[in-house]
């Protein structure tokens, strides 16, 4: 099973900062959180992932807490192109053969013109 | 943003026949793996392959399943005798450093 926790679904008003929260409070000290999302049953996109220092990269912002229980994905003007499955999975990153994502059902963003 | 190009997009097969899914990865990546997402549920893992061997499997990649990489690029997951479960969008994906990235996904329809 996943070991994290999503809200099912959010909205967001285009051009306006999407945040969204993830759970991960059985996170081990040697896994990662990744970001993936999912358009319209496309494959998944990576976005973006990170130990325990905040991480920003040309898509977007991720914020991990000081006690790495949990976490929030940050799109900063989000657009109508936003419109998505964003999935938090937690992996250790150095898994050798044990390097699976494990999925849940992730936050179903919808961005609103 | 490596690319990774998934054959055929579309696959309508009768039950009991084995179909062929083929992805195209870039050759330097180690690790390679196959998904599958059943309409409306999650994706769920069913095999990574490292330096030409299987590395890890799920419970779903029984006997039926197989995978090979022939050819040094070509990727491919072979069902042998496919079921009406097996109908689902598969997903190949290949790992650089530590993130993976997909292909475009071939939807199985069987009949």
């Amino acid at each position: 099973d996943a070991k994290t926790t999503q809200p099912p679904s959010m909205d967001c008003a285009e051009g306006r900062a999407a945040n969204l929260p993830c759970n991960h409070s059985t996170i081990s000290g040697n896994e990662y959180v990744y970001w993936y999302r999912q358009i319209h049953s496309q494959g998944p996109q990576y976005i973006i992932h990170g130990l325990k220092n905040n991480e920003t990269n040309e898509m977007a912002s991720l914020i991990i807490t000081e006690d790495r229980k949990s976490s929030t994905l940050i799109l900063p003007h989000a657009t109508l192109r936003d419109t998505a499955v964003y999935y938090c999975i937690v992996r250790d990153r150095n898994a050798g053969n044990n390097r699976k994502l494990i999925w849940g059902l992730g936050t179903s963003l919808a961005v609103n013109p | 943003e490596p690319e990774v190009t998934q054959t055929p997009s579309h696959q309508v097969t009768q039950m009991g026949q084995e179909v062929i899914l083929r992805c195209v990865p870039i050759s330097n990546h180690l690790y390679f793996y196959w998904y599958r997402q059943i309409l409306g549920q999650k994706v769920e893992f069913l095999v990574s392959f490292y330096n030409n061997e299987i590395s890890e499997k799920s419970e779903i990649f029984d006997d039926q399943f197989s995978v090979e990489r022939p050819d040094g690029s070509n990727f491919t997951l072979k069902i042998r005798s496919t079921k009406l479960e097996d109908s689902a969008m598969y997903f190949c994906a290949r790992e650089l450093n530590t993130e993976a990235f997909f292909g475009q996904g071939t939807r199985l329809t069987v009949v």
